[in-house]
């Protein structure tokens, strides 16, 4: 059974500094990876998916990264601002479970002014 | 294009009653989800539809939660009766179809039960 970790829940950082937010996942046999951001009381915004076979993805000041054989993923946000406050989940596509998405617990982020 | 929409945004019922929300996919979308997402935590997929036939149910509290997409585009999801640990987001996303394709959330429905 796939599951999915993401160390630590919380985070608070002063504005300006770089974010690296750490996801893991117990099963390599993965479609790809996406990055969801949350802010209270509303949906899931997708920010960026990785494909198994790529190492990283780009988005303005998000970078995403997937080591696949080590079951982990990071993203960094650089210099970050009051306004990237919110909670950040990353979720797998098993190979088995066609467009299932399984999610971590999500890693809620306070950017300081 | 218009995004998946949800309501209500917000619910309280008192444990033991009923309540449905209601979700309405993005044009053309043929899959759609349900999920449960308990505070601090990540949503969990209750329930996955291919038009109007179910392709995962294996999370859904079946003796208490029901779900149909009648005509492949609305869904509705019923709780009833409610518990207390029913108190949960719910949210419904939908995806172009079921192969591996990028799902698109809705705002959610915050359940409240007391």
């Amino acid at each position: 059974k796939q599951e999915v970790t993401q160390i630590p829940a919380a985070l608070s950082v002063p504005e300006g500094e770089n974010l690296v937010l750490n996801c893991s996942f117990t099963d390599s046999a993965i479609y790809n990876l996406q990055w969801f951001r949350q802010d209270p009381g509303k949906g899931l915004t997708s920010l960026l998916l990785i494909q198994s076979s790529q190492r990283e993805q780009t988005s303005g000041r998000l970078n995403a990264s997937l080591d696949k054989s080590s079951g982990r993923s990071t993203l960094y946000i650089a210099a970050s601002q009051p306004g990237d406050s919110a909670t950040y989940l990353c979720a797998v596509r098993p190979q088995a479970a066609g467009n299932k998405l399984t999610f971590g617990g999500g890693t809620r982020v306070l950017v300081k002014p | 294009e218009a995004g998946v929409a949800q309501s209500p945004r917000y619910k309280i019922i008192e444990k033991r009653q009923s309540v449905a929300f209601w979700c309405n996919p993005i044009s053309g979308h043929a899959t759609l989800y349900w999920y449960q997402q308990i505070l601090g935590q990540g949503p969990k997929l209750l329930i996955q539809f291919q038009n109007n036939g179910v392709v995962d149910d294996s999370q859904l509290p079946k003796d208490r939660f029901s779900a149909e997409r009648l005509k492949g585009v609305d869904s509705t999801l019923k709780i009833q009766p409610a518990k207390l640990e029913d108190s949960a987001v719910y949210l419904c996303a939908s995806s172009l179809t079921s192969t591996v394709y990028e799902q698109y959330f809705g705002p959610g429905t915050r359940l409240t039960v007391t």
